[in-house]
């Protein structure tokens, strides 16, 4: 199972929007509306943002919300902050009880 | 509050094994399996396996069929996963999390650093 492919890197200034995107295939990311997201800080371990590819946990800020259309599920940042600068994964179901992580992508805040 | 507390760093050579433990506490362990993803120096995540924690019962990426092994002591609501045959390539950092059914992984243990060098 390869990992999902995620852009390297992505930046935006404080408060503007910022968009991952996560790209698999139908056996994954397109078949299962079972995509989360993954905020990780350096030295930390990975927080959820997103499940179930809209859903946020309590305690989530709204300024991060989840979408899929096909084999691509995008996680987009509004309002950005300096703390949002960080590596975030997307995660999803890929069928046999198994799971699959993206590539990851740095967000960098201008 | 939930808590997956790891064991600590490990040294290990070429060859050898190593067991990496999470302590579970705060929540009815036989509630949510035991995830096991890895995360190479500079690299992403890897997904590697879950266990049930009633049953024992595994599944593991395809990547680690082989070399993994992931149990658990329920009397002390700890899981565990041992790799074995490690190389250079196994250097990384362990982290276990719980999933709950249809749920996401949360919370993460800390992490156990394992290095493989000779």
């Amino acid at each position: 199972q390869s990992a999902l492919t995620q852009p390297r890197s992505v930046s935006g200034s404080p408060g503007q929007s910022v968009t991952i995107s996560c790209t698999g295939s139908r056996s994954d990311v397109g078949g299962y509306n079972y995509v989360s997201w993954y905020q990780q800080h350096p030295g930390k371990a990975p927080k959820v943002l997103i499940y179930d590819v809209t859903n946020r946990p309590s305690g989530v800020p709204d300024r991060f919300s989840g979408s899929k259309s096909g084999n691509t599920a995008s996680l987009t940042i509004s309002g950005l902050q300096g703390d949002d600068e960080a590596d975030y994964y997307c995660c999803s179901y890929a069928g046999s009880y198994k799971f699959v992580f993206g590539s990851g992508t740095k967000v960098t805040v201008l | 509050q939930v808590l997956l507390l790891q064991s600590g760093a490990e040294v290990k050579k070429p060859g050898a094994s190593v067991k990496v433990s999470c302590k579970t506490s705060g929540y009815t362990f036989s509630d949510s399996y035991i995830h096991w993803v890895r995360q190479a120096p500079g690299q992403g995540l890897e997904w590697m396996g879950w266990i049930n924690p009633i049953t024992g019962d595994t599944n593991l990426a395809q990547t680690f069929e082989d070399r993994v092994t992931m149990t658990r002591d329920t009397s002390i609501t700890t899981a565990y996963m041992e790799l074995n045959r490690l190389t250079s390539d196994d250097t990384a950092m362990y982290y276990c999390a719980r999933k709950k059914f249809l749920e996401y992984f949360d919370p993460w243990g800390q992490g156990a650093l394992v290095t493989v060098s000779s």
